[in-house]
């Protein structure tokens, strides 16, 4: 079946530092979202890739979806201690659910 | 509007038992869909109603099954309860642009019901 890895689990970075997940598909994905969970939280809705080679931008964070519609990455710029929590990507394989990534759990030390 | 509710919050039960969770969506929402959360799993998906009808379904035993009302409000049930199943079980929303097809849409996701099985 679809799956969707995601590297690395675990992240600490000195605040300033820059942050970068992966996220890889066994399979052409349709589109792919991004999510962060705070702790204790739940997950809340980033932005969503749709077309091949894709790349997209909020203020620190940049959102790139492969060419081959397989993987994609999340890169945020001089982390902020705002920026911890565990951050999600999901893939829509056309005619299924959405399967989320095992999550990058960002720890960040001022 | 009101985000996506779920009750209970916390729930404490023991092997064996059955459990149902209950979860109301944003209003306008045809959608809902269900995810386990574990520590060591991630998100899981569980299954997704769209108008009453069951669309996508994970790899979940039978003891797992939900269903969806008229007024999209959905609860899922979990039978004969294993110390495995504890975990955050998570629900969202999405509205959906078309009838049929999957959801694309971002999802909403509730607070989650917290279960823990001794």
């Amino acid at each position: 079946g679809q799956q969707v890895m995601q590297i690395p689990q675990y992240q600490h970075v000195q605040e300033g530092e820059d942050f970068t997940t992966y996220c890889n598909s066994s399979t052409t994905l349709s589109n792919i979202q991004w999510y962060k969970q705070r702790p204790g939280g739940h997950p809340v809705f980033l932005i969503q890739l749709v077309k091949s080679g894709e790349v997209k931008k909020q203020k620190r964070l940049t959102f790139q979806f492969g060419e081959a519609k397989k993987n994609s990455s999340l890169h945020i710029t001089a982390t902020q201690t705002t920026d911890v929590g565990t951050y999600f990507c999901a893939g829509l394989q056309a005619g299924t659910a959405l399967i989320f990534g095992k999550g990058t759990t960002l720890s960040v030390s001022s | 509007k009101a985000g996506v509710t779920q009750t209970p919050r916390y729930l404490i039960k023991t092997r064996g038992q059955q459990v149902t969770l209950s979860c109301s969506p944003i209003s306008g929402h045809r959608s809902v869909s269900w995810y386990q959360q574990t520590p060591g799993q991630g998100l899981q998906f569980l299954f997704e109603y769209f108008s009453e009808t069951q669309r996508n379904k994970g790899n979940f035993p039978g003891r797992f099954s939900g269903r969806q009302f008229s007024n999209s409000r959905s609860e899922m049930n979990v039978s004969t309860l294993e110390l495995g199943d504890s975990a955050l079980y998570l629900c969202a929303s999405s509205s959906v642009p078309g009838l049929a097809g999957p959801s694309t849409g971002e999802q909403f996701f509730g607070p989650g019901t917290r279960l823990t099985v001794l």
